[in-house]
């Protein structure tokens, strides 16, 4: 079974703070897409990284693929309170798996 | 463009009793996607169609649960009987294809509580 586990399970933050989220797996991906979800609302795709290595910067987000394709990050610089939501990576195989996500909250 | 569409978006049933929840797709594309989210336990793909093709069933419970995309185009995924354990959102999903890197569009999806 693959899988794919997410670290921290939950993050409570000041407004300001930088943080960093993991995205972990013994599989090998050729892709692997960040989602975030907010309350009542399906999830929406944020980036997708293709090649190990790969750095994607989106505003004050910063997207790391692993050498390996087996891992990958999420940094939020200068959290704000609109960051707040369920943070989903998902790589894919032969089809796509989902992490266990990261619950942040972000306070004014 | 009109997002992925899913009715209903809240569904309160005893345990034992049957629903069922309907997914639009965004025209055009091919691969919809049915995954069951709990809170806590990330999210399971149940089942994925390629058209009106069976992709991938392997995680769905085929003692209560079924699906189907008779046309190609909407899907209903039905749970008959539910069980408490069946609380979870559902969530159908589409994208053009199904090749790695695709975008995936998600609804809104269909909150279930089971009493």
């Amino acid at each position: 079974t693959q899988l794919l586990e997410q670290s921290p399970q939950f993050l409570s933050i000041q407004e300001g703070e930088n943080l960093t989220v993991y995205c972990n797996s013994s599989s090998v991906f050729s892709s692997l897409q960040w989602y975030r979800q907010e309350p009542g609302e399906g999830p929406v795709l944020l980036v997708t990284v293709v090649t190990g290595g790969e750095v994607k910067k989106l505003k004050r987000l910063t997207f790391q693929f692993g050498d390996a394709r087996k891992d990958s990050s999420l940094h939020i610089t200068a959290a704000q309170p609109g960051d707040t939501g369920l943070y989903l990576c998902a790589g894919f195989t032969d089809k796509l798996i989902f992490g266990t996500g990261t619950r942040l909250q972000v306070f004014p | 463009e009109a997002g992925v569409a899913q009715s209903p978006r809240y569904k309160i049933i005893e345990k034992r009793q049957s629903v069922a929840f309907w997914c639009n797709p965004i025209s055009g594309h091919a691969t919809l996607y049915w995954y069951q989210q709990i809170l806590g336990q990330g999210q399971k793909l149940l089942i994925q169609f390629q058209n009106n093709g069976v992709v991938d069933d392997s995680q769905l419970p085929k003692d209560r649960f079924s699906a189907e995309r008779l046309k190609g185009v909407d899907s209903t995924l039905k749970i008959q009987p539910a069980k408490l354990e069946d609380s979870a959102v559902y969530l159908c999903a589409s994208s053009f294809s199904r090749v790695s890197g695709n975008t995936i569009y998600f609804g809104e999806g269909s909150w279930l509580t089971v009493v």
